[in-house]
């Protein structure tokens, strides 16, 4: 298994431009969210995903859009980069068990800079 | 809402010495998930430990362990003997039932083991 994969590992982007964060993950998770780290600021959640065809808003939705058209793909757009966009994001998924949600595997990250 | 404390932003040991990291969390739940993962300097994201509200006993693994108690909403982790390889940014992460799988981070303790 392959886990959760992420693409590409680096971006440079100039303000205004458009991307997406590609993510997949071979495990059959259901739940899937995308993250942001910025230093002191721990890891906060941008989008999150309970199956396919299902998206919500995390902490920091902002100037990000989501889909989920399978289990195994869920990909993290930017509409209009801006430099606060600057980050790396980090692409999880996981399980609910019947003990409740078990840990969530994250992919290597994307270091993102916008200028 | 959930919050998650780490107000240790950097702890500088040497090597062999014992370190407590400490995370304090707030929930309205009564059952809900603990966690705590790794980062190295690498950056990828690795999975510790999961605890859940109802199990408040202490665990040990190997150098690791850690202390629940829900009296002082607190879920501390201690390495013992510490060494070189231990030096990483540590997040201590919660997840209320009534969230599903979102998970919400502290903002997380660099520890640094210096030889």
């Amino acid at each position: 298994n392959a886990g959760v994969t992420q693409t590409p590992k680096f971006q440079v982007l100039k303000t205004g431009q458009s991307m997406t964060l590609q993510c997949a993950q071979d495990m059959n998770h259901e739940y899937m969210s995308w993250y942001r780290q910025d230093p002191g600021m721990g890891l906060r959640l941008i989008h999150y995903s309970v199956g396919a065809g299902i998206t919500d808003q995390g902490e920091v939705p902002n100037g990000y859009n989501v889909s989920r058209s399978t289990t195994e793909d869920f990909p993290l757009r930017l509409l209009s980069a801006a430099p606060s966009q600057t980050s790396v994001y980090f692409c999880a998924s996981s399980y609910q068990g019947t003990s409740g949600p078990y840990e969530q595997y994250f992919g290597p990250g994307t270091r993102l800079t916008v200028t | 809402a959930q919050k998650v404390t780490q107000a240790q932003t950097e702890i500088s040991v040497v090597e062999k010495e014992d370190v407590t990291l400490d995370c304090v969390y707030e929930t309205r739940d009564t059952t809900y998930y603990l966690f705590w993962y790794k980062q190295p300097p690498s950056g990828e994201l690795v999975f510790l430990i999961r605890r859940n509200s109802f199990d408040e006993q202490n665990e040990i693994s190997g150098r690791y362990s850690w202390n629940f108690q829900k009296s002082t909403s607190s879920f501390n982790f201690t390495i013992t003997a510490s060494q070189v390889v231990d030096s990483a940014v540590y997040f201590c992460a919660l997840n209320e039932e009534t969230s599903g799988s979102r998970l919400t981070f502290g903002e997380g303790t660099q520890l640094t083991v210096n030889p």
